[in-house]
């Protein structure tokens, strides 16, 4: 499964922007950057895809780097709802791995 | 879009004993998937299905977990002997769409603990 490395832990204040980074040296060309979260007792939630150009939905922004080995997803405005672990996934056809993922503490 | 609905949302087996997990998608999709996570670790990829039959399966399932969806519609995961260490949530997910690469849906969860 192609690896991607996510920070341990992350703290952000609420109504601040949080940019998580992801290092995915490994990707191949046809990997799509996936983003999921975990919230509390509750299964993955889906955040946002990308391949190569940068995305945008009403959950966050996914900002690909150009040589597609790191990426970085954006709230735009933490609230406490957004505190969850954050997975950063390569995914090519039918392998989705999870990894550690992020887990992000947003203080009031 | 609706995600998918599982039972039971939770379910205490002695060891040994047979478990079977539901997940009830929406019926025209093809690709689904189930996932694990012991209490405290990661979410663990079990397997994949794809129309009808094993598409991947991780080092985890093993002979004792099999996949079926015997009606069309529900898709049910099986742990024919349980261990101890099968304690654990299992999600159940599906495609978003009718292809491979695109988001997943999941479930709730179902929370199983063995004694």
């Amino acid at each position: 499964d192609a690896k991607t490395t996510q920070p341990n832990s992350m703290e952000s204040n609420e109504e601040e922007p949080v940019h998580l980074p992801c290092n995915h040296s490994t990707i191949s060309g046809t990997d799509y950057i996936h983003w999921y979260r975990q919230l509390p007792s509750q299964g993955p939630e889906y955040v946002i895809h990308g391949l190569t150009s940068n995305v945008n939905n009403r959950m966050a922004s996914l900002a690909i780097a150009e040589d597609r080995k790191s990426s970085t997803l954006i709230l735009h405005r933490a609230t406490l709802r957004d505190a969850a672990v954050y997975y950063c996934i390569l995914r090519g056809s039918n392998q989705f791995y999870f990894g550690t993922g992020t887990s992000l503490t947003v203080i009031p | 879009e609706p995600e998918v609905t599982q039972t039971p949302s939770h379910q205490v087996t002695q060891m040994g004993q047979e478990v079977i997990l539901r997940c009830v998608p929406i019926s025209n999709h093809l690709y689904f998937y189930w996932y694990r996570q012991i209490l405290g670790q990661k979410v663990e990829f079990l397997v994949s299905f794809y129309n009808n039959e094993i598409s991947e399966k991780s080092e985890i399932f093993d002979d004792q977990f099999s996949v079926e969806r015997p009606d069309g519609s529900n898709f049910t995961l099986k742990i024919r002997s349980t261990k101890l260490e099968d304690s654990a949530m299992y999600f159940c997910a599906r495609e978003a769409g009718q292809g491979n690469t695109g988001e997943l849906f999941f479930g709730e969860g179902s929370r199983l603990t063995v004694l």
